[in-house]
């Protein structure tokens, strides 16, 4: 069964609205949690490691202000597209990893959710 | 630099045809970890399998089976008697001390009936 839910799985919305994307660790508790974006035919791309009860460590490039990640529980991160454009549109992937960020640990995705911003 | 490098954008095989999967990493870590997940069209990453770098034996899961050569720096997944089920884009990924997961760009495979 799933371990990574995503909620939800497709959304479209207007230009200058905001939309929240629920990332949950349903098997186990995820002391980090991880998020992903992916345009069309390309690779992942990290975005930001998130972390339960701390904030977010994001990576360069990635606009913090635009792209709010919440851990607020061991099960649950959630990443806020603020005032999102046409250039937002994508695809993104949520993943978790039991225990601390340690290099031998699995990270399992999300189903992902397809963003449209019309 | 950490990286991977998955050469074959596309691939496209008949059914029952075996098809290689290639992955060309680069580290500096002694430890790390390398990964393959499938991609289907429906988007949801599922994890294959896991190695880590002090391993290189040889793994077959089913009609699946990875060739990792720390000479060559490669970690090559090898699909046996392909299905059009196997049809997805491939991912082989590099996990290092740093914790991050390094994405190769995917191979796209279709396997036709």
């Amino acid at each position: 069964g799933a371990v990574v839910s995503q909620h939800p799985s497709r959304v479209i919305c207007k230009s200058g609205t905001s939309v929240k994307i629920e990332c949950r660790s349903l098997d186990f508790q995820a002391t980090t949690m991880f998020w992903y974006r992916q345009f069309p035919k390309k690779s992942l791309m990290l975005m930001a490691t998130s972390n339960e009860g701390s904030k977010a460590t994001y990576e360069q490039g990635v606009e913090k202000d635009k792209f709010l990640i919440n851990h607020a529980s061991l099960t649950l991160s959630t990443l806020t597209v603020t005032s999102a454009h046409p250039e937002d549109s994508s695809f993104y992937i949520c993943s978790s990893q039991r225990g601390e960020p340690a290099v031998r640990e699995t990270q399992y995705f999300g189903p992902g959710t397809r963003l449209l911003v019309l | 630099a950490q990286k991977v490098t998955q050469a074959q954008t596309e691939i496209s095989v008949v059914e029952k045809e075996d098809v290689t999967l290639d992955c060309v990493y680069e580290t500096r870590d002694t430890t790390y970890y390398l990964f393959w997940y499938k991609q289907p069209p429906s988007g949801e990453l599922v994890f294959l399998i896991r190695r880590n770098s002090f391993d290189e034996q040889n793994e077959i899961s089913g009609r699946y089976s990875w060739n990792f050569q720390k000479s060559t720096s490669s970690f090559n997944f090898t699909i046996t008697a392909s299905q059009v089920v196997d049809s997805a884009v491939y991912f082989c990924a590099l996990r290092y001390q740093g914790g991050k997961l390094i994405f190769g760009q995917g191979t796209e495979l279709s396997v036709k009936p």
